[in-house]
């Protein structure tokens, strides 16, 4: 069956620091991969997206970096702030390319001062 | 402004009694969808619309019914809520073929079922 995983527990860093956020996936062949984030009782919000054949990319403090071998992902912001805490979503599409995101269980970071 | 409505924000309703929760876009999007949150449990896929008159399941789409007859409209039907579909719902749109494709997402709706 399709699985995007992120890790469950809590990623707990010191403001200034670089946060590494990591997004597995299994039986997808996926066009490209999203990147969301989410405060609490609030809709997502869109961040980036990577592209299947993009290795990197990057956005202000952002990094999103794909492996389609490994079927992985990896977010990071570097400088981190307190106010980057909030839970971060990858997504990929549904199905090949149709732009309808299915969503992991999401990573909560907590960035403290 | 580019936005996607969804009424009500919070629902409070008693077992059986069907429901309907709203979707609009104005970004003329052709993909709609809606989501479920659940505590642990992530944001899963209900129901999802590549166009008018074009919907399929997502991940759990048991109890629920959707209808897509004009492309900014994608109401969430529950014709007979139980107390498990007590939850946050997402109602999201998107576009294809754009260089930064994104999912826009609504407010929330909050629905107890009692």
């Amino acid at each position: 069956s399709q699985k995007i995983e992120q890790n469950s527990e809590a990623l707990n860093i010191q403001e200034g620091k670089t946060a590494t956020l990591t997004c597995n996936y299994t039986n997808y062949s996926p066009a490209y991969l999203q990147w969301y984030r989410q405060d609490p009782g609030r809709g997502p919000v869109f961040l980036l997206l990577i592209r299947e054949n993009e290795k990197e990319k990057r956005k202000e403090r952002l990094k999103v970096t794909f492996d389609t071998t490994l079927k992985q992902s990896l977010f990071h912001i570097t400088a981190s702030q307190p106010a980057d805490s909030a839970t971060y979503l990858c997504a990929l599409d549904r199905s090949g390319g149709s732009y309808i995101p299915t969503f992991g269980r999401g990573t909560s970071l907590i960035v403290h001062p | 402004e580019a936005q996607v409505t969804q009424n009500p924000r919070y629902l409070i309703t008693v077992t059986g009694k069907k429901l309907t929760v709203t979707c609009s876009q104005n970004m003329n999007h052709e993909y709609m969808s809606w989501y479920r949150q659940d505590p642990g449990l992530g944001l899963r896929q209900i129901y999802y619309s590549m166009n008018v008159e074009v919907t399929d399941k997502g991940d759990v789409p048991e109890g629920y019914k959707v209808s897509r007859k004009e492309k900014r409209n994608f109401p969430l039907i529950l014709e007979s809520p139980s107390p498990n579909q007590t939850s946050l719902y997402f109602c999201a749109s998107s576009a294809p073929g754009r260089l930064n494709t994104e999912a826009f997402f609504g407010q929330g709706t909050r629905l107890t079922v009692v």
